[in-house]
């Protein structure tokens, strides 16, 4: 069975950079694509982007400029960096396998 | 890209049925058989409940069931449960090789 343990720093200044990295458990890392989420406190769930076994990215248009995703296949985690944060950052953040798998989620707060 | 459309709320009984629409366009659920649904119960992370449109994972339950006319797909929910109220969200693949979700649908059982 399939589990994502996810971390990273959970509160963060105006313009550093978010970087959280999601550990993935249970099974082959290999042939999927992995995904990262995001919920605004109150708000709906956004799309971040994702990454597939090759390292081949896809991201929202909204976040291209800002975002960074990686992995290692031999540690089997993938990750998220996402510069020049701001408030409007601040938000519950989900790495994902296929929307099926998820993480516990990490409160990341944007606050000077 | 834009958010898909939901409407923000909806309602019904115990033991009614309920559908929730999600809007798109050609670009998006209209050009795809990738429709998804999420059931959210906050602060809770998402759960599956419908994928490629009208395929349930295992484990998920019969009532829930999806479907696709044109650009808006819809989730049905069958035989209401209190357990049902929650925050739904649908999300599609798009032609620029990108998901997007809806804005969302919060559920009442009355």
């Amino acid at each position: 069975q399939v589990q994502l343990q996810q971390w990273g720093a959970g509160l963060l200044k105006p313009s550093e950079t978010l970087s959280l990295t999601c550990d993935v458990y249970g099974e082959s890392f290999s042939g999927y694509s992995w995904s990262w989420i995001r919920q605004s406190p109150g708000k709906g769930l956004e799309w971040i982007g994702e990454i597939n076994h090759t390292g081949s990215t896809d991201y929202n248009p909204s976040l291209k400029s800002r975002v960074t995703m990686s992995l290692d296949t031999s540690r089997k985690q993938f990750s998220l960096k996402l510069r020049s944060v701001t408030g409007a950052d601040t938000a519950m953040y989900y790495c994902s396998r296929g929307g099926y798998h998820w993480g516990q989620g990490t409160l990341v707060t944007v606050s000077s | 890209q834009s958010a898909l459309t939901q409407p923000a709320s909806v309602s019904g009984s115990p033991g009614q049925s309920i559908t929730i629409s999600c809007t798109g366009t050609s670009s998006d659920v209209g050009g795809y058989n990738y429709v998804s649904w999420y059931q959210q119960h906050p602060p809770k992370a998402p759960k599956l409940l419908i994928y490629d449109v009208s395929n349930r994972p295992s484990g998920v339950s019969d009532r829930f069931s999806g479907s696709k006319s044109g650009n808006t797909a819809s989730l049905t929910i069958s035989g209401l449960q209190a357990e049902d109220e929650a925050d739904y969200y649908c999300i599609s693949y798009t032609t620029i090789n990108t998901w997007v979700f809806g804005g969302g649908t919060k559920l009442t059982v009355l």
